[in-house]
């Protein structure tokens, strides 16, 4: 089922120490994935993408894990910075099937302890 | 480093009032989008828009909502009767089409829509 609600769940991590944030996505017919980074009064941020024919991405200090067989899409943040303190959404695309559209999920709160 | 960009940033409404979001898409893009955000919640995909029409509308997007390219660089979300429950948070997307291909999607910094 979809999450809405006021309430993020919220990762703490210690400054240095590596991050995972989980996603489940709901639709086998998606077959491109990004992960953005939305801090307070900004916009999404783009951080990294990842196409149903792979498994693995890796960016600077991030790395996306695909497993299509149960749906479900992690980021991997290294050495976690105070300034990765954000909430990640993951976000999921049919293609132009149906018009490009993201459906995004409810989101990760992370916060970094200095 | 281009960005999408938007205005205003915030915008104060009686309800009943008609609105006008405007962004400022990347330039060589070729896809447009409207999204939203109600406080607390999910980011909500309103509409798509491509070769100046609309590719596909959510069920949010009823007819108290419409899009427009004016020109070679503007795109707008207009809200012809606001209601209260259009307060929100409105992002504006644009992305690079290249045939069959997703794109990554570059998000505005928002409108933050408040309906009184």
């Amino acid at each position: 089922g979809e999450s809405v609600g006021l309430h993020l769940p919220t990762l703490s991590v210690q400054e240095g120490d590596n991050s995972i944030i989980n996603c489940a996505y709901s639709n086998s017919a998606s077959d491109y994935f990004i992960w953005y980074k939305q801090e307070s009064g900004k916009g999404p941020q783009f951080i990294i993408d990842i196409r149903s024919n792979m498994d693995k991405r890796q960016g600077q200090r991030v790395t996306v894990l695909l497993n299509k067989t149960v749906k479900h899409l992690s980021l991997q943040i290294a050495a976690t910075q105070p300034g990765d303190s954000a909430v990640y959404f993951c976000a999921e695309n049919q293609g132009s099937a149906a018009g490009n559209k993201l459906t995004f999920g409810g989101g990760t709160r992370v916060l970094v302890k200095p | 480093e281009p960005e999408v960009t938007q205005t205003p940033s915030h915008q104060v409404t009686q309800m009943g009032q008609e609105v006008i979001l405007r962004c400022v898409p990347i330039s060589n893009h070729l896809y447009f989008y409207w999204y939203r955000q109600i406080l607390g919640q999910k980011v909500e995909f309103l509409v798509s828009f491509y070769n100046n029409e609309i590719s596909e509308k959510s069920e949010i997007f009823d007819d108290q909502f419409s899009v427009e390219r004016p020109d070679g660089s503007n795109f707008t979300l207009k809200i012809r009767s606001t209601k209260l429950e259009d307060s929100a948070m409105y992002f504006c997307a644009s992305s690079l089409r290249t045939s069959g291909r997703q794109e990554t999607q570059y998000f505005g910094p928002g409108t933050r829509l408040l309906v009184l």
